[in-house]
């Protein structure tokens, strides 16, 4: 079974710290998305990559940078954390270099900005 | 940007009906549309991808259908249980290497009451 795991389930932070939430996947898959889920505007895709040190913007990438060093780890970077980025975030993978595949989610990173 | 639409927005039922969940899509130049559940708090759980080229999936009591040219795709729910109450969420992928193509709907909440 594919396993995506992130470092956290909940974090709070303070505006203004610099934020880094990680995601791992455990089965060589090429494609990684971050995404974030909020009430009534649903999942929107923040960044993705679909190779190490490749990536590219999703349709909310302002306020947020992304890292992608080694093929099984995609780390999502706040610069400067604000409260209207309090969210649920969600890490997910896919196989191949075409998005069609099959996307596999983490379990989440509930983040409160105070 | 392609529009996907998740209809009805919440469903409530007996156990043990059969129930029908709809996606609706403006493109016809579906690639695959995926269907997860997510449980309160949680991530995404995958349920069931269709390709453009196949009309069903199948998997234990649930089945997924896909019909391009009216634009829809549906979960069909055989025998619901208590422990099938969720979000229901679609993605749809339009297909190419463009983030741009990937597009969630907004989810049905099903509760299923003993």
């Amino acid at each position: 079974d594919v396993k995506v795991t992130q470092s956290s389930r909940y974090l709070v932070k303070r505006t203004g710290e610099k934020v880094f939430l990680e995601c791992v996947q455990d089965m060589d898959h090429e494609n990684m998305f971050w995404y974030r889920q909020d009430p009534g505007l649903g999942l929107r895709l923040i960044y993705f990559s679909y190779d190490v040190k490749m990536k590219e913007k999703g349709d909310i990438p302002e306020g947020y940078s992304v890292s992608r060093e080694k093929k099984e780890r995609f780390s999502l970077i706040l610069e400067s954390a604000s409260t209207n980025q309090t969210s649920m975030y969600l890490c997910a993978s896919s196989l191949s270099p075409q998005l069609y595949n099959e996307q596999f989610f983490g379990p989440g990173t509930r983040l409160t900005v105070l | 940007k392609q529009e996907v639409t998740q209809i009805p927005a919440a469903l409530s039922v007996p156990e043990g009906e059969n129930l029908v969940l709809n996606c609706s899509f403006t493109d016809s130049a579906i690639y695959n549309l995926q269907w997860f559940r997510q449980d309160p708090g949680k991530g995404l759980t995958s349920l069931l991808l269709i390709q453009s080229s196949q009309r069903e999936q199948t998997s234990g009591r649930l089945n997924a259908s896909l019909d391009k040219s009216s634009g829809r795709s549906t979960l069909y729910i055989a025998a619901s249980q208590p422990g099938d109450s969720a979000t229901y969420l679609c993605l749809f992928y339009a297909g190419g290497t463009s983030y741009g193509k990937l597009t969630f709907g907004q989810g049905t909440i099903l509760t299923v009451h003993p």
